[in-house]
C-alpha cells in the first residue's frame, strides 16, 4: 500500500525557518517525482514545490510565492522527501500535503501528476 | 500561468441523481487534466487523470470527459460518500501546476 505521512509542522513565528518531512512506504520511492501542495485554512490547493527522481536529474522547480525562501530535497536511501522553509510569511499558514508525482509521457512529452497524496501537516505562521 | 476555472461554486443533489462539474483552462491543456476529491478533513484524492481515465479503486459511476479547454466531471449516481470538494488542475504547462478553485458537491 502506498503511504506518504509528512511531519514537522507547528506554530512558527514570521521570519522564522521549519523542515518538513514526508516519509513514505509501499512503492520504490527513487523512481518517482515528489510535489508539496499547500492548502491555506478555508482555501483551495497551491502547488508550492517540485522535485525529479535522481533518474531524470533531480532538479527542482518552485511556485512564483516561495521561490528563494523553500527548499525541497530527497533521500531516496531512507525514501524521505524533506522541505526546507525559511522566512516564513503569515501568507504560508497552511496545510502541506506530500504528493508521489507520477511521470508520464503524453506524445512523446513528459508530464507529471500527483497520484498519491498524505494526509498532511498543519503550518501555522503567526507572532 | 494557466487559470483554471471551475462551475459552478456549489452544486446541490439529492442522493441518486446525476452531479455535472465543469472546469475550463484559460488556455488549451489537450487532455493533460486531473480531478481530485477532498473530502471534508482529508487529503485529496486522485479520481480522473488523462481527462477521463479513473484512477485506481475509482468506481465507475465516476467519468470525465474533454479535452483543450472544456470538460467535463459527472458523477452518475450520488452516494453518501461522495459529497465533497471536487478540483481540476492542469498538468500540461508546467511549473506552476494549477487547480480551479473548487466545486462543493452537497446534499440537497
Amino acid at each position: 500500500e502506498v503511504q506518504l505521512v509528512e511531519s514537522g509542522g507547528g506554530l512558527v513565528q514570521p521570519g522564522r525557518s521549519l523542515r518538513l518531512s514526508c516519509t513514505t512506504s509501499g512503492f520504490i520511492f527513487g523512481d518517482y517525482a515528489v510535489s508539496w501542495v499547500r492548502q491555506a485554512p478555508g482555501k483551495g490547493l497551491e502547488w508550492v514545490a517540485f522535485i525529479r527522481s535522481k533518474a531524470y536529474t533531480g532538479a527542482v522547480e518552485y511556485a512564483a510565492s516561495v521561490n528563494g525562501r523553500f527548499a525541497i530535497s530527497r533521500d531516496d536511501s531512507r525514501s524521505i522527501a524533506y522541505l526546507q522553509m525559511n522566512s516564513l510569511k503569515t501568507d504560508d499558514t497552511a496545510m502541506y500535503y506530500c504528493t508521489r508525482t507520477k511521470r508520464i509521457l503524453v506524445v512523446g512529452e513528459v508530464r507529471y501528476f500527483f497520484d498519491y497524496w498524505g494526509q498532511g501537516t498543519l503550518v501555522t505562521v503567526s507572532s | 500561468e494557466i487559470v483554471m476555472t471551475q462551475s459552478p461554486a456549489t452544486l446541490s443533489v439529492s442522493p441518486g441523481e446525476r452531479a455535472t462539474l465543469s472546469c475550463r483552462a484559460s488556455q488549451s491543456v489537450s487532455s493533460n487534466l486531473a480531478w481530485y476529491q477532498q473530502k471534508a478533513g482529508q487529503a485529496p484524492r486522485l479520481l480522473i487523470y488523462g481527462a477521463s481515465t479513473r484512477a485506481t479503486g475509482i468506481p465507475a459511476r465516476f467519468s470525465g470527459s474533454g479535452s483543450g479547454t472544456e470538460f467535463t466531471l459527472t458523477i452518475s449516481s450520488l452516494q453518501s460518500e461522495d459529497f465533497a470538494v471536487y478540483y481540476c488542475q492542469q498538468y500540461d504547462n508546467w511549473p506552476p501546476w494549477t487547480f480551479g478553485q473548487g466545486t462543493k458537491v452537497e446534499i440537497k
